[in-house]
């Protein structure tokens, strides 16, 4: 079936660093990948929504500068959040969906775990 | 506007017992509605899926769930829960138009099975 790879699973950075995540569509190719973010105990907000070859669509409130959000393939999207601060340690998810239609099923990676300190 | 109400945020059943956790929707059309489960520290899965076909949809791992209209309801279900089914649940519809890029989550269920 339908893979979605996100890499890495976890990384420590320091306040300042930017922190570079990788979202890869494994066995089909995704025009369009989604980033969320979940906090603590809490549910999953869509932060953008990657477009290849064309710029991210972000959801309001979400900082375009801080979370930068690159699609140059059909098969991986990037989202670097830059200059870190520890308010921005969460859980980032990937998804990518294969198809193009609203009924197309979505896939999610396994999930990148940031703490900045 | 579309959103999901989890109406429980913990729920524990005891092993092999059934299992309930409800969700009511809402929608200015007729929506797509999904059921994800979150084990720790990992991504989401897809259990089961409703796109206006038959209002009881069978998911994996005997999970099943009944679209209800008239209540707006979503509720998923299992006869009979096991160990590995403790993780957290979310109910999902989507946006806008339909479009699966504006899923719109609900808040979770914390799913425990006690022995």
């Amino acid at each position: 079936g339908a893979v979605v790879s996100q890499h890495p699973s976890r990384v420590i950075c320091k306040s300042g660093t930017s922190v570079k995540i990788e979202c890869r569509s494994l066995d089909f190719q995704a025009t369009t990948m989604f980033w969320y973010r979940q906090f603590p105990k809490q549910s999953l907000m869509l932060m953008a929504t990657s477009n290849e070859g064309s710029k991210a669509t972000y959801e309001q409130g979400v900082e375009k500068d801080k979370f930068l959000i690159n699609h140059a393939s059909l098969t991986l999207s990037t989202l670097t959040v830059t200059s870190a601060h520890p308010e921005d340690s969460s859980f980032y998810i990937c998804s990518a969906s294969r198809g193009g239609s609203y009924n197309s099923p979505l896939h999610f990676g396994n999930g990148t775990r940031l703490t900045v300190t | 506007a579309q959103s999901v109400t989890q109406l429980d945020s913990h729920v524990s059943v005891s092993e092999g017992t059934p299992v309930l956790l409800r969700c009511n929707y809402s929608s200015s059309y007729s929506p797509s509605l999904f059921w994800y489960v979150q084990h720790p520290n990992k991504g989401l899965q897809l259990l089961l899926k409703y796109t206006s076909a038959a209002t009881l949809v069978k998911g994996i791992n005997g999970f099943e769930a009944e679209f209800k209209k008239s209540e707006t309801s979503f509720h998923l279900t299992k006869p009979s829960a096991h160990m590995s089914d403790a993780a957290e649940y979310f109910c999902v519809v989507t946006g806008f138009g339909g479009a699966t890029n504006k899923l719109i989550f609900g808040t979770g269920t914390l799913l425990a099975v006690q022995p």
